[in-house]
C-alpha cells in the first residue's frame, strides 16, 4: 500500500462546478498535510495547508479526518485556470519528510 | 517564500556522460532538498543535502550516482553521474522557507537522457 494514495483523475468538469479530491495517508502518526498544485510541465506550489479545524482560502476548502486518515480539497465555482494536478503531501512525524501522492488531474472545460 | 534560482531549467545528454544541476536560493535556509520526479509520477525525494557534510541519501538513492554538495546556506548542486536513459526525469530543488515547515521549489530541470 502506498503511503499516501490519490485517484490520479482525469476529473472533467465544467466552469462552475463544484469538485472534490480526495487523499488517504497510511501513518497514522503523520503531523502535517499540504495540497500542492502542479502545472504541466512546472514545479509544484504550495496552495494550502491543511488544519485538523478545516481550513478555506477563496474557492478552496480543506479538512483532515485523522480517525479516516484522509485529508480532502474542494473546489468551488471551477474556472479554467484551476485546470492542473493537485499534490496531496503529508509530513511525517519521525522524519519529518514529505510524502507526495501521485496527484489528481483537474480539467476544468467552457 | 524564498526565491530558488535552478540551472539548467533544461538538457539533453548523452548516455555515460553526467549533468551538475545547481540551486541557489535568495536567502539562508537549513533544508534543502533533491527531488526526482519520473514521468507521469509523483515525487521521490532523492537526498537532504546537509551544509557542511555528506548528504543523506534516501532508500535506492547512493552518493556514486548522486554525489551533492553543499558549501553554504543559500547553494547547493547534484550531480547524476554516468547517466542512462532511466535517469530522464524531472529534478528539483527544495528548501523549507524560513520560521514555517512549508516547503517550496525550484523550477526544476528536465533531463532527457538519449
Amino acid at each position: 500500500r502506498k503511503e499516501v494514495e490519490q485517484d490520479p483523475g482525469p476529473f472533467n468538469v465544467p466552469e462552475g462546478a463544484t469538485v472534490a479530491f480526495n487523499c488517504t495517508y497510511s501513518n497514522s502518526a503523520s503531523q502535517s498535510f499540504f495540497w500542492y498544485r502542479q502545472d504541466c510541465r512546472k514545479e509544484p506550489k504550495l496552495l494550502m495547508s491543511v488544519y485538523s479545524s478545516g481550513n478555506e482560502d477563496g474557492r478552496f476548502t480543506a479538512q483532515l479526518n485523522r480517525a479516516s486518515q484522509y485529508i480532502s480539497l474542494l473546489i468551488r465555482d471551477s474556472k479554467l485556470s484551476d485546470s492542473a494536478t493537485y499534490l496531496c503531501v503529508v509530513q511525517g512525524s519521525n522524519t519529518g519528510k514529505l510524502i507526495f501522492g501521485q496527484g489528481t488531474t483537474l480539467q476544468v472545460k467552457p | 517564500s524564498a526565491v530558488i534560482s535552478q540551472k539548467p531549467s533544461r538538457d539533453i545528454c548523452q548516455r555515460g556522460t553526467s549533468l551538475t544541476i545547481q540551486c541557489q536560493v535568495d536567502s539562508q535556509v537549513t533544508m534543502m532538498f533533491w527531488y526526482r520526479q519520473q514521468p507521469g509520477q509523483s515525487l521521490t525525494l532523492i537526498a537532504t543535502a546537509n551544509q557542511g557534510s555528506e548528504a543523506t541519501y534516501e532508500s535506492g538513492f547512493v552518493i556514486d550516482k548522486f554525489p551533492i554538495s553543499r558549501p553554504n546556506l543559500t547553494f547547493s548542486t547534484l550531480t547524476v553521474s554516468n547517466m542512462s536513459p532511466e535517469d530522464s526525469s524531472i529534478y528539483l530543488c527544495s528548501v523549507v522557507g524560513r520560521g514555517n515547515e512549508k516547503l517550496f521549489f525550484g523550477s526544476g530541470t528536465q533531463l532527457s537522457v538519449l
